[in-house]
């Protein structure tokens, strides 16, 4: 049983760019959530969907956007990038209360 | 508003014991317990929801003290592979669908 898997591993943007993250939920869940790690910090909560529309949204802005596809899948919009969205994101899938993080993705601005 | 997370760093030998405590200002329905080891994913742990249970894993195993809104990882006999950094989760309402709010972490250092 494939966990949680994200894609790419690694990214290199630059200031402004446009960049698209890819998610597929652990099998059977039906509930991703997207979540921004600094370097050194805890995950924050960035968004989460649920049968395809966004459940609840963290405090980030709207230059942060997301779908859910019918098959759970999920994907991750930032616009116009800013220094400081350089982060590991995490997408973690879930089906009751226990949450399965995947790898991440490596977003690196410059 | 995050939970506090203490102490911030620990250092062990191994088979020593440690405790992680995670508090928050807020009323809590449940703490989720993650471990993540340097450039990988959390791992997840243990989940424990309002009602002051305890549980165990192996060798791992936590409470939850509601009414201090308090939570603590109790690691025993600690062995190499608990190095890494200890994160806690609260959620602040029920059926909040795993809206996850996270300590800054604690970091442990397991040496021979």
């Amino acid at each position: 049983d494939a966990g949680v898997t994200q894609s790419p591993t690694h990214l290199i943007k630059t200031r402004g760019q446009q960049v698209t993250l890819r998610c597929s939920p652990k099998s059977g869940h039906d509930t991703v959530s997207w979540y921004q790690q600094a370097l050194g910090q805890g995950p924050q909560f960035i968004f989460q969907y649920y049968e395809e529309e966004e459940r609840q949204r963290g405090n980030f802005p709207d230059r942060f956007s997301g779908h859910q596809f019918p098959n759970y899948s999920s994907e991750l919009n930032v616009n116009a990038l800013l220094l400081g969205d350089s982060a590991l994101y995490l997408c973690a899938s879930s089906l009751e209360n226990e949450q399965f993080f995947g790898p991440g993705t490596r977003l690196t601005v410059l | 508003q995050q939970p506090v997370q203490s102490p911030q760093a620990v250092i062990l030998r191994e088979g020593e014991d440690a405790v992680i405590n995670c508090s928050s200002s807020k009323a809590l329905y449940s703490v989720h317990w993650y471990r993540q080891k340097h450039g990988e994913a959390p791992v997840f742990l243990m989940i424990l929801l309002k009602g002051g249970e305890q549980k165990g894993h192996e060798k791992i195993s936590a409470s939850f003290n509601e009414k201090k809104q308090q939570s603590s990882l109790y690691l025993t006999a600690s062995q190499l592979s608990y190095s890494g950094t200890y994160f806690c989760g609260t959620e602040t309402r029920w059926n909040a669908g795993n809206m996850l709010t996270f300590g800054g972490g604690t970091r442990l250092m397991v040496k021979p």
